[in-house]
């Protein structure tokens, strides 16, 4: 079946300039997380979305970074006025509810973000 | 807050050889321990976990893990590796009662394995 979708793989954008990425989770995972991998930082949780209770924003770095998901499916993570640290692999995974509370997660191949 | 460290970031070994990887955490409560890896060119993919029971946990393609609770350790090991481990490991760990499911990674571990 279709993995986690996201787009665009890549993306260069200049410094100042905001952004979108987006997920598309597997079909009737109610689960939905947004993490970054930076070189040498590991995988940073961003924000996490479990079906229609309010997400759970604590990774965020900062207000500049916002994410949404509509209707309890695909997600779109936002970062205005993009600085050059921001450049990371940014990769969505989602889960199902009968894993809920097992952190087993079910990763997309990321997007390349890279600030000039 | 929670934290995940490897100590090994680049493991260059030959095939067959043994493999351990390390990882501590930082947490007092009940967590979920887990081993994600990253082949060249692919996703993310879940490696092997722990939730309670045996602390000696199996995975696949052989690999296993023992949590080892006084020392908040959550080592990965393989008898004897193959060309095709080489790979991306991270290990991570999850609260569950916290409310959430966000995983901590560490920063990984780059396992190069030669012929």
């Amino acid at each position: 079946g279709a993995g986690v979708s996201q787009s665009p793989s890549n993306k260069v954008t200049e410094k100042g300039k905001d952004v979108e990425l987006r997920c598309d989770p597997i079909s009737g995972h109610t689960a939905l997380y947004w993490y970054r991998q930076s070189l040498g930082q590991g995988l940073e949780f961003l924000i996490y979305f479990q079906g229609n209770s309010a997400p759970d924003k604590s990774g965020l770095p900062s207000d500049r970074f916002s994410a949404e998901r509509t209707g309890g499916s695909v997600s779109t993570l936002t970062i205005q006025r993009t600085q050059q640290e921001d450049s990371a692999v940014y990769l969505c995974a989602s889960s199902p509810d009968v894993d809920r509370g097992q952190g087993i997660q079910y990763f997309g191949a990321g997007t390349r973000l890279s600030v000039l | 807050a929670q934290s995940v460290s490897q100590h090994n970031h680049h493991v260059i070994l030959s095939e067959a050889a043994s493999l351990e990887l390390g990882c501590n955490y930082s947490y007092g409560g009940t967590v979920n321990l887990f081993w994600y890896v990253q082949y060249p060119g692919q996703h993310l993919q879940l490696l092997l976990k722990y939730f309670s029971g045996d602390p000696l946990v199996k995975g696949i393609k052989g690999f296993e893990a023992e949590f080892i609770k006084s020392k908040f350790s959550f080592n990965l090991r393989k008898p004897s590796v193959q060309w095709s481990d080489t790979a991306e490991y991270f290990c991570a760990v999850n609260a569950p009662w916290g409310g959430t499911d966000k995983l901590i990674f560490g920063t990984g571990t780059r396992l190069q394995v030669f012929p």
